[in-house]
Formats: C-alpha cells, structure tokens, sequence
C-alpha cells in the first residue's frame, strides 16, 4: 500500500469553473477526510466519511462544494463556480477507527489555484 | 474561535540542543492531542499523540508533555537534528475524531 493518494497535485482553473479532486484512501481505512489549508494557517476540516455515509460537514463547507464516497473506498471533492477565496490545498486524509494512538494518515494534498 | 493556538510562528535552535515547541487549546472536551510534522508540498506526517489521560508520552527524540490544568501541551525533540527543520502542527481532537489544528511553528535547526 502507497499510502493516500491524492490527484491532482495542481490544479489552476479560471474563476466560475467547476473542479473535481480524487483521494484514495488507504485501503484497510474505513474513515475518510477532507481538509483545507492556506497558506500560514493549519489544515481545516471539511467534512468525513465512515465507509459511505458523510457524516460531519463543517459550516466552511458552502453549497458550492460537494463529497462523496461511493462503496466506501476513493472519495471525490467538487467545487462548483470557482472563486478566488477557494485557492488552496486540499487535503486527505484517512483512519481506521477506534483511538487516535496513530493519528490520520494525509496525502500530499491537491493545490488549487483560481485564476 | 481559535480552539488551538501555536502563538510562536517560528523557532531556531542549534543542532544538537533541545527543541520546545508550544501549544495551547481551549477545548476541555478534547481527548487527544497530537503532533504532525510538514514539509513544503507535502501532507502533514503524524509523529506522536498523547491520550488526555496521560501527562507524557516518548517517542525516540520526541517527548510530548501535556498540562491540562493549564490547557497546554509541548513537543521536545532531543536532540535536534538538520532534517527535523519543518512546520510542526499542533492538533486536538474530540468525541467526533475531527482534528482542530493549530497555526504551526516553523523549525529551523542550524548545523
């Protein structure tokens, strides 16, 4: 196992457009995550799966953003109507459940640029 | 609401000397905390995590030190090397196993 591959590393798309990033998880992981990071601060979640179900969605998720995980193994993120505040790097991450001794596992993140 | 504060944005320490790095949270609720490490263009790399309750917890040249009277936890690397020079982020985590992460500290160890 690579560990969480994440795809694209880059991204830059003009304002409006929509854009999707893919993650695939570590494969004995049941929980997923999403972040996101800018630059000097630290990553802020978005969202989680356990297998399928979305459960948490944080209030920095707007109507413009949508996951999923379908069968519960990669996930994909989609950003609709592009804006210039959405310029940052996106995060997976993902766990097995149970106490946190070991942490997330995170990818190498997708770099967004709105141009 | 900062939930989790790493008021120091950056640290240098000579090779070979002790490295402090400092966080503070306002959670009491939190039951984990854990340290990641990150290099430029890269995901954030866990490195040590201390159950709420533990006050210590060691891991080769890194010791984690959590106070929760005082809502604190610190990161010592001993000794500090040339490759440990990365952003070191603080992080939390509740009963919903989302992390709330801190600003970073960005370490600079000098040969």
């Amino acid at each position: 196992d690579t560990g969480v591959s994440q795809n694209p590393r880059h991204k830059i798309t003009k304002r409006g457009q929509n854009v999707t990033f893919r993650c695939d998880p570590i494969s004995e992981h049941n929980r997923l995550y999403w972040y996101r990071q800018t630059l000097g601060q630290g990553p802020e979640f978005l969202t989680y799966f356990q297998n399928e179900a979305q459960l948490e969605k944080s209030r920095l998720l707007s109507d413009r953003f949508s996951a999923e995980r379908p069968k519960g193994s990669f996930s994909t993120l989609e950003i609709q109507r592009t804006e210039q505040g959405d310029s940052a790097m996106y995060l997976c991450a993902s766990s097995s459940t149970g106490p946190l001794n070991y942490g997330y596992t995170f990818g190498s993140g997708t770099r967004l640029t709105v141009v | 609401d900062q939930q989790v504060k790493q008021n120091s944005p950056s640290l240098s320490v000579q090779e070979g000397r002790i490295s402090i790095l400092n966080c503070d949270y306002t959670n009491s609720m939190f039951d984990y905390f854990l340290w990641y490490k990150k290099y430029p263009a890269e995901g954030p790399t866990f490195l040590i995590s201390i159950s709420s309750i533990k006050d210590k917890n060691e891991d080769g040249r890194f010791t984690v030190f959590l106070n929760k009277s005082a809502k604190h936890l610190s990161l010592h690397i001993v000794p500090s090397q040339p490759g440990d020079s990365a952003v070191y982020f603080c992080a939390a985590s509740g009963s919903a196993r989302q992390l709330t992460f801190g600003s970073g500290t960005q370490l600079t160890v000098l040969p």
